[in-house]
Parts: structure tokens; sequence; C-alpha cells
């Protein structure tokens, strides 16, 4: 069965630094790879994905994520925090032998950006 | 519409008591899922459907839980006999079958408290 695990519950860093959010999974065939943000009182918005092609793919709002296979991880990052960037980040994965195309979500990760 | 809909938005009911909640997906959309998220939990996969047929309803956590789609759009889930550990957000997605891979897009939410 697919998973996706993020170890950090809290990532923080100061503005204009640049910031990492992890995500590593586990799935049986090939995957897709998604990042979502939370803001406060809103639904989920995606950010980014990665399907094929590209090991680096970039995203809304100056977000990037890198696909590793070998380490089974995809790493949000960013080069320049923001305050604005504060909320929480979901990692989501989607196993392409699933004929239900479901996405399994991680447990998300709080970003807080200090000013 | 242009959005994922859902309603109501918030929701109170007495710890035993049934509940229904309400989503309306984007118009064309065939692919409808719902999750669930507790307080300091990841999103919960609960049910996906197809049309209107429900192929994986491998993540509802009870048979107290039940969800309809009809017209192959609007969908409802169904709880019922309330308790307090369904307090939750239950959140809808929905998306083109076809473009499984720009993955979902999410309704706001709604928020229920079992008291």
């Amino acid at each position: 069965a697919q998973s996706v695990a993020q170890p950090e519950d809290q990532v923080n860093v100061a503005e204009g630094n640049p910031l990492t959010v992890k995500c590593t999974y586990s799935v049986s065939g090939n995957p897709y790879l998604f990042w979502y943000v939370q803001y406060p009182n809103r639904g989920l918005q995606f950010l980014l994905k990665y399907i094929t092609g590209d090991n680096l793919v970039k995203g809304s709002y100056g977000f990037e994520a890198e696909f590793n296979k070998s380490q089974t991880s995809f790493h949000l990052k960013k080069p320049s925090a923001l305050v604005s960037d504060s909320a929480l980040y979901f990692c989501a994965v989607r196993d392409t032998t699933d004929s239900s195309y479901k996405l399994i979500f991680g447990s998300g990760t709080r970003l807080l950006v200090r000013p | 519409g242009a959005g994922v809909s859902q309603s109501p938005s918030n929701k109170v009911t007495e710890k035993g008591k049934d509940v229904e909640l309400r989503c309306d997906p984007i118009s064309g959309h065939t692919a409808l899922y719902w999750y669930r998220q507790s307080l300091g939990q990841g999103l919960e996969f609960l049910i996906y459907f197809q049309g209107n047929s429900a192929p994986d309803k491998s993540g509802l956590p009870s048979d107290r839980f039940s969800a309809e789609r009809t017209g192959g759009s609007v969908s409802t889930l169904t709880i019922q006999r309330t308790q307090q550990e369904d307090s939750a957000v239950y959140l809808c997605a929905s998306s083109l079958e076809r473009t499984q891979d720009y993955g979902y897009t999410f309704g706001s939410g709604t928020r229920l408290t079992v008291v």
C-alpha cells in the first residue's frame, strides 16, 4: 500500500532564507507526486506536481520540488521564504497501479516564516 | 460551477444524531473524493466515486458512514449515530477522470463538531 511521510511537524525559517519541507513516499508502482498548501480556514490549494520528465518541478508562488527516485523523496523548496508562505503543507502520492486514482496524503508540515 | 462547493461550512450536532454533508463538484468532473482531516492529522481518504458508482470505499471507517452520488454530480456523505471521534473537517475534491495526473480541486470543507 502507498504511504507518505512528512517527518517534520513544523519548520521554522526566517524571511529571506531558503526553506525545505521534507517528504518521502512508498508505492508499489510508479509515483505521481503532489504538494498542496492549506491556509487558515481555507481549502487545500495545488502547488505543484511531478508526473514524469525533469526531476525538478516548479510550481506556484516560487516553490519547487525535486523528485529523487533512489531516495523516494520529493522535498519542497523555495530559495527565499516570505512571511506569507506560513501555512500547512501536504505532500501526496498516487500509485499508478491504483485504479481508484486516489491520493494518499502525509500528515502535513506547518511552515512558520518569521519576519 | 467554478469550484467545488460544500455545505454546510460548519455543523454542530449532538452525539447520536445523523448528519448529511453535501458536495457539489466542478461541472464535468467525473471523479469525486471524500477525505477527513482531524485535528493534528493528515488527510484520511474515505471514498472515491467514478460517475455514480463507488469503486473504492476502503477508507470509510465504519458502517455508520455512507455516501452516494446522483446524476454524476452532487454527492452526500451521511454519518449515522454520530460519535465525538467523528469531529473533523470533511473535505470533498473532484477531478477530470481522464486527467488524473493533474490532482484534485478541493472544496473548503465542512467542519463537523459532535457534542
